[in-house]
């Protein structure tokens, strides 16, 4: 049974706190994703990584850096946490496509609702 | 630039009719499409795709439908039943080995008793 995990379910820090969000997948995926999930805007791309040590910009970077340091960890941290960075937390993974015309789905963790005050 | 769009951020169905969920996608690269279905306190679970090459894809009580030419697809779920209420996402992909996603706003989706 394939399985995404996150370190918390539910995290709440404070103004300026620097923050860490583990995610650990157990499928030898080499990607990994990080999203975050508002009312009304869906799932926006943080970050992503296509392999260890690498990592590209999503949607929405700013704020946010990204650490892969073994194939099956992928932490996000919020360097200094705002009030505007509250909101759902989902890491996901996945193996790489065959081509065009074919997709190996995400499979996505529990997620972390990150509230900062 | 919002590539993929749910316009309806809700709906809400009877029990044992049927269920359309819409997408629109503006790039005409994205090559696959996916639904994904979340509860609330959950991450999202894959729940049905579609080739770009193909119309419809069919699995039990779900159906994807894909018009190439107006950039738009649905979900039909035949017959809604209450364990269906969930947030659903559209989801595209241009062909690569990053797996890289674009997803929709979500569509809520009740279905009443």
């Amino acid at each position: 049974d394939v399985k995404v995990t996150q370190s918390s379910r539910y995290l709440v820090k404070r103004t300026g706190e620097k923050v860490f969000l583990e995610c650990v997948q157990d499928m030898d995926h080499e990607n990994m994703f990080w999203y975050r999930q508002d009312p009304g805007l869906g799932l926006r791309l943080i970050y992503f990584s296509y392999d260890v040590k690498m990592k590209e910009k999503g949607d929405i970077p700013e704020g946010y850096s990204v650490s892969r340091e073994k194939k099956e960890r992928f932490s996000l941290i919020l360097e200094s946490a705002s009030t505007n960075q509250t909101s759902m937390y989902l890491c996901a993974s996945s193996s790489p496509g065959q081509g065009t015309f074919s997709y190996n789905e995400q499979f996505f963790g529990p997620g972390t609702r990150l509230t900062v005050l | 630039d919002q590539q993929v769009k749910q316009n309806s951020p809700s709906l809400s169905v009877q029990e044992g009719r049927i269920s359309i969920l819409n997408c629109d996608y503006t790039n005409s690269m994205f090559d696959y499409f996916l639904w994904y279905k979340k509860y609330p306190a959950e991450g999202p679970t894959f729940l049905i795709s579609i080739s770009s090459i193909k119309d419809k894809n069919e699995d039990g009580r779900f159906t994807v439908f894909l018009n190439k030419s107006a950039k738009h697809l649905s979900l039909h779920i035949v017959p809604s039943q209450p364990g269906d209420s969930a947030v659903y996402f559209c989801a595209a992909s241009v062909a690569s080995n990053t797996g890289k996603l674009i997803f929709g706003q979500g569509t809520t989706l009740q279905v009443k008793p």
